[in-house]
């Protein structure tokens, strides 16, 4: 079984329309992190949490929520989606502590079209 | 701002040809520098890191980059590539004054044609 999963894989939503996607990871991490994939521009942070009692903005956090119900699961929320947040989006974790917190280790990702 | 740049997004080449992704970093960024491989249709996995040490680098699948501090740069290598290699390629960086978030480079596509 994959350590990081992520559900759904893809998900083709409309303008307006809030989705949630949801990370599960069977590592122990503590840190958890939500990115986004677009062609040409690699990967940005959204948001990410240290524990389950901490949560930061990310470089692009605008349009997006995050919450961290366990220390397992991290789900990214977009409250009204919006064309140009169709990406690929992935959730990753990493253990705490220099230099584990180096290594994250990826989710197989989530497809987003918002027509 | 926090940069990690890698110069090139495509590279195609020829199986068992080598190849060099590069990667060059800014001073805003630390010296803890990673490479990552995205196989099509897959997330991210770690090929290999410079912490500290020896400046050359070895990882997964016959990889290996070279820390080069004058010259600002972490370029990866490999003597003879497969077709198997074909996949993205991340560049990335511990963010600089103490940040233990990653800032990743724009990616190069490595295409390996028969």
């Amino acid at each position: 079984d994959a350590d990081v999963t992520q559900t759904p894989r893809n998900r083709i939503t409309k303008t307006g329309k809030r989705i949630m996607l949801e990370c599960s990871q069977t590592k122990g991490h503590d840190r958890m992190y939500w990115y986004r994939q677009d062609p040409g521009l690699g990967l940005r942070l959204i948001y990410y949490s240290f524990d389950v009692k901490d949560i930061n903005k990310g470089e692009i956090s605008d349009g997006y929520s995050v919450s961290r119900q366990a220390q397992a699961k991290f789900s990214l929320s977009l409250e009204s989606a919006i064309p140009n947040q169709t990406a690929l989006y992935f959730c990753a974790t990493s253990d705490s502590g220099f230099p584990a917190y180096n290594e994250q280790f990826f989710g197989p990702g989530t497809r987003l079209t918002v027509l | 701002a926090q940069s990690v740049t890698q110069l090139d997004s495509q590279v195609p080449v020829f199986e068992e040809a080598p190849v060099e992704l590069r990667c060059n970093y800014s001073s805003s960024v630390s010296v803890y520098l990673f490479w990552y491989v995205q196989y099509p249709n897959q997330g991210l996995q770690l090929l290999l890191k410079y912490l500290s040490g020896s400046t050359l680098v070895k990882g997964i699948n016959g990889f290996e980059a070279e820390f080069n501090k004058s010259q600002t740069s972490f370029h990866l290598r490999k003597p003879s590539v497969h077709i198997s290699d074909t996949a993205e390629y991340f560049c990335a960086a511990l963010g600089g004054g103490g940040s233990e978030k990653l800032v990743f480079g724009k990616g190069t596509k490595l295409t390996v044609n028969p």
